[in-house]
């Protein structure tokens, strides 16, 4: 079936530390991929997508490469600020269909 | 446009008893998602329309559990005889057909049975 796996736990760190949550995937065929955030009282919002290996999405200084090969679609930033604490979601959409699948999210605490 | 709107914000009641939440998707967006998200968990599937159709439910829709989108525009989704276990947040989400990939979802409705 399709799922994505997250790394476990939250991710703490300092104000302009680098920011990596690793994000893999088992889907049929091509699917797009996407990470979407959750800030603390707020809806989920897109954040970056990639519709075919090799492309990266960016967005807010985050970006994501889609890797075919190793089925990943790491999220990294390069100097966190301490208005990117919220929860990470990495998700996909197998081709052709419309339901997104998510993983479970990872919690990013960033200390001033 | 502000968005996707969800109503109620939250929703306590008592176990036995039916709910039903609504949605209010963008207003160019013909399709509509419904997913549920526990504590800790990602969203999960649950049923989603184009237009009026419902084309979509998950087997996590139990025979409980009704979505409806009578006029292609708002939707809502009932469940019946509520369970302690239904307590989650119910997300909604809505996308252009033409760019069905890109969801935009609205704030939830979270909803604790006692």
């Amino acid at each position: 079936g399709n799922s994505v796996t997250q790394m476990e736990g939250p991710v703490t760190l300092s104000e302009e530390a680098f920011l990596t949550i690793n994000c893999t995937y088992t889907a049929t065929g091509y699917p797009s991929l996407f990470w979407y955030v959750q800030y603390p009282g707020e809806g989920l919002q897109l954040l970056l997508k990639a519709t075919k290996a090799d492309d990266k999405g960016s967005n807010k200084g985050f970006e994501a490469t889609y890797r075919k090969e190793t089925t990943s679609f790491h999220l990294e930033k390069g100097s966190v600020q301490v208005s990117d604490s919220a929860v990470y979601f990495c998700a996909l959409s197998p081709y052709g269909n419309n339901r997104l699948a998510f993983g479970k999210g990872n919690q990013v605490v960033v200390i001033p | 446009d502000t968005g996707v709107s969800q109503d109620p914000r939250h929703k306590i009641t008592k176990r036995g008893q039916n709910v039903t939440f609504r949605c209010d998707p963008i207003s160019e967006h013909n399709r509509l998602y419904w997913y549920r998200q526990t504590l800790g968990q990602g969203p999960e599937f649950l049923t989603y329309f184009q237009n009026e159709a419902q084309l979509e439910k998950s087997r996590l829709l139990s025979d409980r559990f009704s979505a409806e989108r009578p006029k292609g525009s708002f939707s809502t989704l009932e469940i019946q005889r509520t369970e302690q276990g239904d307590s989650a947040m119910y997300l909604c989400a809505s996308s252009f057909q033409q760019n069905s990939n890109e969801q935009f979802f609205g704030p939830g409705t979270r909803l604790t049975v006692l």
